[in-house]
């Protein structure tokens, strides 16, 4: 066990509708991550906030969205889906902001099925 | 932007030593990761090298890092059918002060009894 905690396990939805990530830290750590793992793209980077503020980005769709909260847990909001935003979505936290070594827990990760 | 590259997939069997290689393109790195991901679970972290080193060993775990060819491995002493998993190679891929990670596509490691 990471520490990490990801909700919902699963989720099942249809094209065009909207659904929350949530993610809460390993306790202590103040950034947090959020990856997508697909079949075709493999492990893919989206976004990085520490201690609340955005810190950094990868290819992050305009559809997506992320926040972290004062209380340092994290939502990923996904809007308009799409069939190819089904995938499996990670969110990993870590002490520092990063410039290494800082290991990044992962949690067990979100799948989502856009139907 | 940063690349990195893997083999897909490495079968070996129970008692042998496994390798698993990365490649990548950005030679400004600070430290190169290797993460295991076991089937349905989230990627944990393996080990890490600096990129002033050549060479670190962990137990049944040694990474060599060849910066001139941007070039890392993996190397699984005595492997065992638990050590079954994807491993994927992971770089920084943004400024310093970020954890951003570019990882590979990950290597499948198959450990025949």
């Amino acid at each position: 066990d990471s520490g990490v905690t990801q909700t919902p396990k699963h989720l099942i939805t249809a094209t065009g509708q909207r659904v929350t990530l949530r993610c809460s830290p390993r306790s202590g750590d103040l950034s947090v991550y959020w990856y997508q793992q697909s079949l075709d793209q493999g492990l893919q980077f989206l976004i990085q906030y520490y201690n609340g503020e955005e810190r950094a980005k990868g290819n992050i769709l305009e559809r997506f969205s992320a926040q972290q909260f004062p209380d340092l847990h994290s939502e990923l909001n996904l809007s308009s889906l799409e069939l190819g935003d089904s995938a499996l979505y990670f969110c990993a936290s870590s002490a520092t902001s990063g410039g290494g070594p800082d290991t990044q827990y992962f949690g067990p990760g979100t799948r989502l099925t856009v139907l | 932007g940063e690349d990195v590259e893997q083999s897909l997939f490495l079968s070996v069997r129970e008692g042998d030593s496994s390798v698993i290689n990365c490649t990548y393109t950005d030679s400004s790195s600070t430290y190169l990761y290797w993460y295991k991901q076991e089937p349905g679970a989230g990627l944990q972290l393996l080990t890490y090298i600096f990129s002033n080193m050549d060479m670190k060993q962990d137990q049944r775990l040694t990474v060599l890092l060849n910066k001139k060819d941007k070039h890392l491995s993996l190397r699984i002493a005595d492997t065992q059918t638990g050590d079954s998993a994807i491993y994927f190679c992971a770089v920084p891929g943004g400024s310093s002060n970020t954890g951003k990670l570019i990882f590979g596509q990950g290597t499948t490691l198959q450990v025949k009894p």
